[in-house]
Protein backbone atom coordinates (compact mmCIF):
# COMPACT_ATOMS: atom_id res chain seq x y z
CA UNK A 1 0.00 0.00 0.00
CA UNK A 2 1.31 3.41 -0.86
CA UNK A 3 2.41 5.63 2.18
CA UNK A 4 2.70 8.93 2.93
CA UNK A 5 7.01 9.63 3.62
CA UNK A 6 8.28 12.19 5.56
CA UNK A 7 11.91 13.27 6.52
CA UNK A 8 13.88 13.34 8.76
CA UNK A 9 12.15 10.90 11.17
CA UNK A 10 13.95 12.74 14.13
CA UNK A 11 15.51 15.89 14.20
CA UNK A 12 17.46 17.42 17.30
CA UNK A 13 18.44 21.28 17.50
CA UNK A 14 18.60 24.05 19.13
CA UNK A 15 16.49 27.13 20.02
CA UNK A 16 17.15 29.96 17.61
CA UNK A 17 17.88 27.70 14.61
CA UNK A 18 15.70 27.17 11.33
CA UNK A 19 14.90 23.12 10.60
CA UNK A 20 12.87 22.29 7.52
CA UNK A 21 10.42 18.72 7.47
CA UNK A 22 9.80 17.71 3.80
CA UNK A 23 6.51 15.43 3.12
CA UNK A 24 5.54 13.42 0.00
CA UNK A 25 2.10 12.63 -0.12
CA UNK A 26 0.43 9.54 -1.80
CA UNK A 27 0.75 9.58 -5.60
CA UNK A 28 -2.12 11.39 -6.86
CA UNK A 29 -3.50 12.63 -3.87
CA UNK A 30 -4.41 16.63 -4.19
CA UNK A 31 -4.38 17.83 -0.83
CA UNK A 32 -2.22 17.87 1.82
CA UNK A 33 -2.32 18.63 5.36
CA UNK A 34 0.26 19.57 8.21
CA UNK A 35 -0.15 18.73 11.51
CA UNK A 36 1.47 19.37 14.90
CA UNK A 37 0.99 16.67 18.05
CA UNK A 38 1.75 17.96 21.36
CA UNK A 39 2.64 15.02 23.69
CA UNK A 40 -0.25 13.43 25.28
CA UNK A 41 -2.62 15.36 22.89
CA UNK A 42 -4.26 14.88 19.37
CA UNK A 43 -2.60 16.41 16.29
CA UNK A 44 -3.57 20.25 15.15
CA UNK A 45 -3.62 21.27 11.69
CA UNK A 46 -1.26 23.78 11.20
CA UNK A 47 -2.08 24.44 6.93
CA UNK A 48 -4.06 22.87 4.21
CA UNK A 49 -2.96 23.01 0.49
CA UNK A 50 -4.65 22.03 -2.40
CA UNK A 51 -2.28 21.14 -5.24
CA UNK A 52 -0.15 24.28 -5.11
CA UNK A 53 -2.76 26.06 -3.03
CA UNK A 54 -3.36 27.08 0.69
CA UNK A 55 -6.64 26.40 1.50
CA UNK A 56 -6.26 26.94 5.36
CA UNK A 57 -3.24 28.40 7.14
CA UNK A 58 -5.34 29.86 10.18
CA UNK A 59 -3.48 27.76 12.76
CA UNK A 60 0.11 28.18 11.33
CA UNK A 61 2.22 30.60 13.36
CA UNK A 62 3.04 32.65 10.22
CA UNK A 63 5.95 34.67 11.82
CA UNK A 64 8.30 31.58 12.54
CA UNK A 65 6.50 29.07 10.54
CA UNK A 66 6.45 28.74 6.38
CA UNK A 67 5.00 25.96 4.50
CA UNK A 68 4.96 25.37 0.62
CA UNK A 69 3.81 23.11 -2.48
CA UNK A 70 5.28 24.39 -4.67
CA UNK A 71 4.70 21.92 -8.05
CA UNK A 72 1.65 20.82 -6.20
CA UNK A 73 2.97 17.11 -5.08
CA UNK A 74 5.87 17.45 -2.35
CA UNK A 75 5.99 19.78 0.67
CA UNK A 76 7.88 21.65 3.04
CA UNK A 77 7.52 23.14 6.17
CA UNK A 78 9.83 25.10 7.74
CA UNK A 79 10.36 27.14 11.28
CA UNK A 80 12.62 29.80 11.69
CA UNK A 81 13.25 30.77 14.40
CA UNK A 82 13.05 27.51 16.12
CA UNK A 83 11.55 28.20 20.11
CA UNK A 84 11.47 25.42 22.79
CA UNK A 85 8.03 24.93 22.54
CA UNK A 86 8.02 23.57 19.07
CA UNK A 87 8.98 20.63 20.21
CA UNK A 88 5.96 18.46 18.85
CA UNK A 89 5.46 15.98 16.33
CA UNK A 90 5.04 16.86 12.84
CA UNK A 91 2.64 14.58 10.73
CA UNK A 92 1.80 14.69 7.02
CA UNK A 93 -0.97 13.93 5.73
CA UNK A 94 -2.50 13.50 2.02
CA UNK A 95 -6.29 12.63 0.63
CA UNK A 96 -7.15 12.22 -2.86
CA UNK A 97 -9.59 14.82 -2.79
CA UNK A 98 -10.50 17.33 0.48
CA UNK A 99 -13.45 15.33 1.01
CA UNK A 100 -11.78 11.53 1.43
CA UNK A 101 -9.93 9.86 4.38
CA UNK A 102 -6.52 11.09 4.96
CA UNK A 103 -3.43 9.32 4.89
CA UNK A 104 -1.00 10.14 7.39
CA UNK A 105 2.79 9.82 7.24
CA UNK A 106 4.71 8.58 10.43
CA UNK A 107 5.73 11.94 11.25
CA UNK A 108 8.94 13.75 12.23
CA UNK A 109 9.64 14.46 15.87
CA UNK A 110 11.31 17.62 16.78
CA UNK A 111 13.58 18.17 19.57
CA UNK A 112 14.38 22.23 20.49
CA UNK A 113 17.48 22.24 22.83
CA UNK B 1 -12.47 22.73 20.70
CA UNK B 2 -13.67 19.11 19.86
CA UNK B 3 -17.36 18.15 19.15
CA UNK B 4 -16.73 14.42 20.81
CA UNK B 5 -16.29 12.99 24.34
CA UNK B 6 -14.71 10.14 24.56
CA UNK B 7 -13.48 7.98 27.63
CA UNK B 8 -9.78 8.33 28.36
CA UNK B 9 -8.87 4.81 28.01
CA UNK B 10 -10.08 1.29 28.45
CA UNK B 11 -9.21 -2.41 28.93
CA UNK B 12 -9.88 -5.61 26.17
CA UNK B 13 -9.01 -9.25 26.69
CA UNK B 14 -7.19 -10.36 23.65
CA UNK B 15 -9.72 -12.05 21.64
CA UNK B 16 -12.85 -10.38 22.73
CA UNK B 17 -15.01 -7.37 20.88
CA UNK B 18 -13.53 -4.47 21.73
CA UNK B 19 -16.62 -1.59 21.95
CA UNK B 20 -15.40 2.35 22.00
CA UNK B 21 -17.81 4.58 22.58
CA UNK B 22 -18.20 8.29 21.49
CA UNK B 23 -20.85 11.22 22.26
CA UNK B 24 -21.44 13.76 19.88
CA UNK B 25 -24.57 15.29 20.92
CA UNK B 26 -23.69 18.48 18.95
CA UNK B 27 -23.75 16.83 15.49
CA UNK B 28 -24.73 18.48 12.29
CA UNK B 29 -27.02 16.78 9.35
CA UNK B 30 -24.00 17.62 7.49
CA UNK B 31 -21.06 15.89 9.40
CA UNK B 32 -19.38 12.57 9.25
CA UNK B 33 -18.33 10.43 12.47
CA UNK B 34 -14.60 9.14 11.79
CA UNK B 35 -12.56 7.11 13.60
CA UNK B 36 -8.60 7.03 13.33
CA UNK B 37 -6.22 5.43 15.95
CA UNK B 38 -2.63 5.67 16.14
CA UNK B 39 -0.45 3.25 17.42
CA UNK B 40 2.67 4.44 19.73
CA UNK B 41 5.32 6.24 17.27
CA UNK B 42 2.93 5.83 14.29
CA UNK B 43 0.67 8.92 12.44
CA UNK B 44 -3.14 7.84 12.72
CA UNK B 45 -4.54 5.80 10.88
CA UNK B 46 -7.93 5.83 9.16
CA UNK B 47 -10.25 3.59 10.18
CA UNK B 48 -14.28 3.80 9.50
CA UNK B 49 -16.54 6.86 8.83
CA UNK B 50 -19.84 6.87 9.02
CA UNK B 51 -23.20 9.50 8.23
CA UNK B 52 -26.32 7.88 9.65
CA UNK B 53 -25.99 4.20 8.72
CA UNK B 54 -24.14 1.32 10.63
CA UNK B 55 -20.91 1.06 8.77
CA UNK B 56 -18.40 -2.11 8.55
CA UNK B 57 -15.05 -2.48 6.71
CA UNK B 58 -12.38 -5.25 6.78
CA UNK B 59 -11.15 -3.65 10.23
CA UNK B 60 -13.78 -2.37 12.25
CA UNK B 61 -17.93 -1.85 12.80
CA UNK B 62 -19.65 1.44 13.71
CA UNK B 63 -22.71 1.76 14.98
CA UNK B 64 -24.33 5.21 14.74
CA UNK B 65 -27.48 5.76 17.09
CA UNK B 66 -30.88 7.00 15.51
CA UNK B 67 -30.39 10.59 16.73
CA UNK B 68 -26.25 10.43 15.99
CA UNK B 69 -25.54 12.02 19.31
CA UNK B 70 -23.62 8.90 19.75
CA UNK B 71 -21.92 5.88 18.13
CA UNK B 72 -19.51 2.87 18.80
CA UNK B 73 -16.55 1.83 17.41
CA UNK B 74 -16.70 -2.22 17.53
CA UNK B 75 -13.40 -4.37 16.99
CA UNK B 76 -15.07 -7.89 16.59
CA UNK B 77 -11.87 -9.64 17.64
CA UNK B 78 -9.10 -7.53 19.49
CA UNK B 79 -5.15 -8.65 19.44
CA UNK B 80 -2.75 -7.04 20.85
CA UNK B 81 -1.75 -4.91 17.62
CA UNK B 82 -5.07 -3.14 18.57
CA UNK B 83 -3.62 -1.45 21.39
CA UNK B 84 -3.65 2.19 20.07
CA UNK B 85 -5.32 5.12 20.98
CA UNK B 86 -9.20 5.84 19.29
CA UNK B 87 -10.10 9.13 18.09
CA UNK B 88 -13.58 9.75 17.13
CA UNK B 89 -14.11 12.87 15.28
CA UNK B 90 -17.33 15.07 13.36
CA UNK B 91 -15.99 16.65 10.13
CA UNK B 92 -18.38 17.72 7.25
CA UNK B 93 -19.54 16.15 4.34
CA UNK B 94 -19.43 17.59 0.84
CA UNK B 95 -22.60 18.74 0.61
CA UNK B 96 -21.54 21.34 3.61
CA UNK B 97 -20.76 24.01 1.31
CA UNK B 98 -17.17 23.23 3.78
CA UNK B 99 -14.01 24.52 1.36
CA UNK B 100 -11.73 22.69 4.09
CA UNK B 101 -12.09 19.01 5.65
CA UNK B 102 -9.99 20.01 8.58
CA UNK B 103 -10.22 17.23 11.10
CA UNK B 104 -9.93 18.20 15.21
CA UNK B 105 -8.61 15.41 17.07
CA UNK B 106 -9.90 15.23 20.89
CA UNK B 107 -7.07 13.45 23.54
CA UNK B 108 -9.08 10.17 22.13
CA UNK B 109 -9.55 6.56 24.27
CA UNK B 110 -6.11 4.63 25.21
CA UNK B 111 -7.10 1.07 24.30
CA UNK B 112 -4.89 -1.49 25.92
CA UNK B 113 -5.39 -5.30 24.61
CA UNK B 114 -4.58 -7.75 27.61
CA UNK B 115 -2.77 -10.91 27.16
Amino acid sequence: EAEVAQSPRYKITEKSQAVAFWCDPISGHATLYWYRQILGQGPELLVQFQDESVVDDSQLPKDRFSAERLKGVDSTLKIQPAELGDSAMYLCASSFTWDQPQHFGDGTRLSIL
Amino acid sequence: DAKTTQPPSMDCAEGRAANLPCNHSTISGNEYVYWYRQIHSQGPQYIIHGLKNNETNEMASLIITEDRKSSTLILPHATLRDTAVYYCIVSPTPYSGAGSYQLTFGKGTKLSVIP
